[in-house]
Order: C-alpha cells, then structure tokens, then sequence
C-alpha cells in the first residue's frame, strides 16, 4: 500500500456524461500527479499540482481539469466523455514535487459505454 | 521535450535466466531514472531508481546501468523467478524545478516455470 488512496475503483458511464475522479495524496506530500493510461498503453502524464497549484501540463485535453484543495486531495474532472477516455487512471503524489520518487494509487478505472 | 523509447515490448525467458530491458531517452539534461513494475490491473510500484550521477545501483536480484553518454538506461533482473512476470515501465525527468517523468511504452515480462 503507498499511502495513496483513489475513488472510485471503477466507474462506468455513457459518452457525453462528465465524472469526478478523487485522489488523496500520502500524508505529508504537497504534489499530486494525474495519469492516464489506455489498454495495453503506456502512462501518459496529465497534469500536476504542488500545494493548491497548478505546476505541469501533459497531454491534458481541454475537455479534462484537475484541481487540488486545501486539505490537498486532488480531483481530475472529465467531462463531454468519449469511448477513447476510457482508461485506468492514476494519481501519484511526491513530498515537493521535485525530483523525489513518485508513489502511485490504486487507479481509477473508467468504462466509458 | 523529453521521450523515452523502451525495447523489447514483449520478452519470455525460463524461470532462473536473465532479463534485460533497455531504454533510451531524448534529453541530455534529464537527470533521474525510475523503473517501475506494474501487474495487470494494479498500480505501478517502484522498484528501483537511479540519478545522473551514479552508473549502476543494485539492489538484490535487480541492477539498472545508466550510460549518460550514449543517453540509455538498462533494467537487469538476475534469477528470474514466475512472480517477475509483469510488465516493466522506465521513465526519465529533469529535475530542474517541478519534476515530470516521461515513461517508456513497457515491456511485457513472462518468466516461465
């Protein structure tokens, strides 16, 4: 267990729809990271935040968003949904954001019917 | 930007071999090198890393060798055994303010009894 946790495990929706993922990171850390990865395909970065703010931008698609709180769980928003968003997506958080090594959670899989 | 091609894709040895995954990266300046070992449907975990600064790091039956100058990195696993089957991430990033990690397509390990 790395101390990340995600909701929900899996959530299956129809195409048009928009969902919520939830992420909260491992006690202590500032910096969460969204992922995404489709069948058989790599982890394609999305986007990070470090304490509330936005730091780095992947290959996010403007009909995703991603935002951190206060209390420093993170949400990654999708919305206008399409088959191809369906995938496994991850969170990992790190202490600053900066160089340490990234622990992933459990991931948030996604059907998009 | 940063990209890291990752062979093979696919790679079956006998329970007791040697496994050898390989990477190459883009960018002279990235200076951190993560391996990751993902089992299907769950997330993925760390299982050693290494910086710019050291050629080799061990850690029981796994080594990775990093080659600054030809910009590769390779994953050694020693005595394989059927629970090494899984498939296999690299990724490079700059540490140069806020960290992304940029990951290779992964390799699909089966270790046969």
């Amino acid at each position: 267990d790395s101390g990340v946790t995600q909701t929900p495990k899996h959530l299956i929706t129809a195409t048009g729809q928009r969902v919520t993922l939830r992420c909260s990171p491992r006690s202590g850390d500032l910096s969460v990271y969204w992922y995404q990865q489709s069948l058989d395909q790599g982890l394609q970065f999305l986007i990070q935040y470090y304490n509330g703010e936005e730091r780095a931008k992947g290959n996010i698609l403007e009909r995703f968003s991603a935002q951190q709180f206060p209390d420093l769980h993170s949400e990654l928003n999708l919305s206008s949904l399409e088959l191809g968003d369906s995938a496994l997506y991850f969170c990992a958080s790190t202490p600053t954001g900066k160089g340490e090594t990234q622990y992933f959670g459990p991931g948030t899989r996604l059907l998009v019917l | 930007g940063e990209n890291v091609e990752q062979h093979p894709s696919t790679l079956s040895v006998q329970e007791g071999d040697s496994a050898v995954i390989k990477c190459t990266y883009s960018d002279s300046a990235s200076n951190y090198f993560p391996w990751y070992k993902q089992e299907l449907g769950k997330r993925p975990q760390l299982i050693i890393d290494i910086r710019s600064n050291v050629g080799e790091k061990k850690d029981q039956r796994i080594a990775v060798t990093l080659n600054k100058t030809a910009k590769h990195f390779s994953l050694h696993i020693t005595e394989t055994q059927p629970e090494d089957s899984a498939v296999y991430f690299c990724a490079a990033s700059i540490n140069t303010g806020f960290q992304k990690l940029v990951f290779g397509t992964g390799t699909r390990l089966l270790v046969s009894p």
